[in-house]
């Protein structure tokens, strides 16, 4: 049973544009998000990561939105550029006051910013 | 510069031999994690470790064997049990494993290949 899920599997958005990438998650304990970016053959790079505590995290051109009620969090990238095209990846973890801390990765969205 | 170190990039195993992928960190961390990556999936963990000469499974540690006998290294081994081997590795480290809020930084992957 998936624990963190990204429904899209691809998207393709025009650059300029507003990429929204979206990932649910099922378990309630979750209380850190973080968002992935992976080129081809490469390892992930950190993007962007919000705490349960927040609904909203921006950095550049990156904004993470935190839906605790609906255990939602979305990804904006404004504008898209070419650049940014690769699979992202949501992940999230809980932390049991020192038992866990393990990170639950989603399958990951592919991005294709086109010019 | 700080960072991760995998290696080989790229390796190729006949069938029912056992080989080791290297990942050396010098970022300080505590934490060290190896990943597998396959197509159409999110990242899974095999094994993690917390400190030296400690390391737990993870999600699919069977088939794996680790050691951690210094705190920048971290070697996984691919067994001959282990029955789909081919796949992308990743290694990472974090600060701390039992930290919330913590980001785990990864290598740049390691492709196994059995023929």
């Amino acid at each position: 049973d998936q624990q963190v899920k990204q429904n899209s599997p691809s998207l393709s958005v025009q650059e300029g544009r507003i990429s929204i990438l979206n990932c649910d998650y099922t378990n309630s304990m979750f209380d850190y998000f973080l968002w992935y970016k992976k080129y081809p053959a490469e390892g992930p790079t950190f993007l962007i990561s919000i705490s349960s505590i927040k609904d909203k995290n921006e950095d550049g051109r990156f904004t993470v939105f935190l839906n605790k009620s609906a255990k939602h969090l979305s990804l904006h990238i404004v504008p898209s550029q070419p650049g940014d095209s690769a699979v992202y990846f949501c992940a999230a973890s809980q932390n049991y006051g020192g038992s866990q801390g393990n990170l639950i990765f989603g399958k990951g969205t592919k991005l294709s910013v086109k010019p | 510069d700080g960072g991760i170190t995998q290696s080989p990039k790229y390796l190729f195993r006949k069938e029912g031999q056992n080989v080791t992928l290297s990942c050396e960190q010098n970022l300080n961390h505590d934490a060290m994690y190896w990943y597998r990556q396959d197509p159409g999936q999110g990242l899974r963990l095999i094994y993690y470790s917390q400190i030296v000469n400690d390391f737990q499974k993870g999600d699919i540690a069977e088939g794996y064997s680790v050691s951690r006998e210094k705190k920048e290294s971290f070697p996984l081994t691919v067994t001959s049990a282990q029955k789909n081997p081919t796949a992308f590795y990743l290694c990472a480290s974090s600060i701390a494993r039992d930290t919330s809020g913590n980001t785990i930084y990864f290598g740049e992957g390691s492709w196994l290949t059995v023929v």
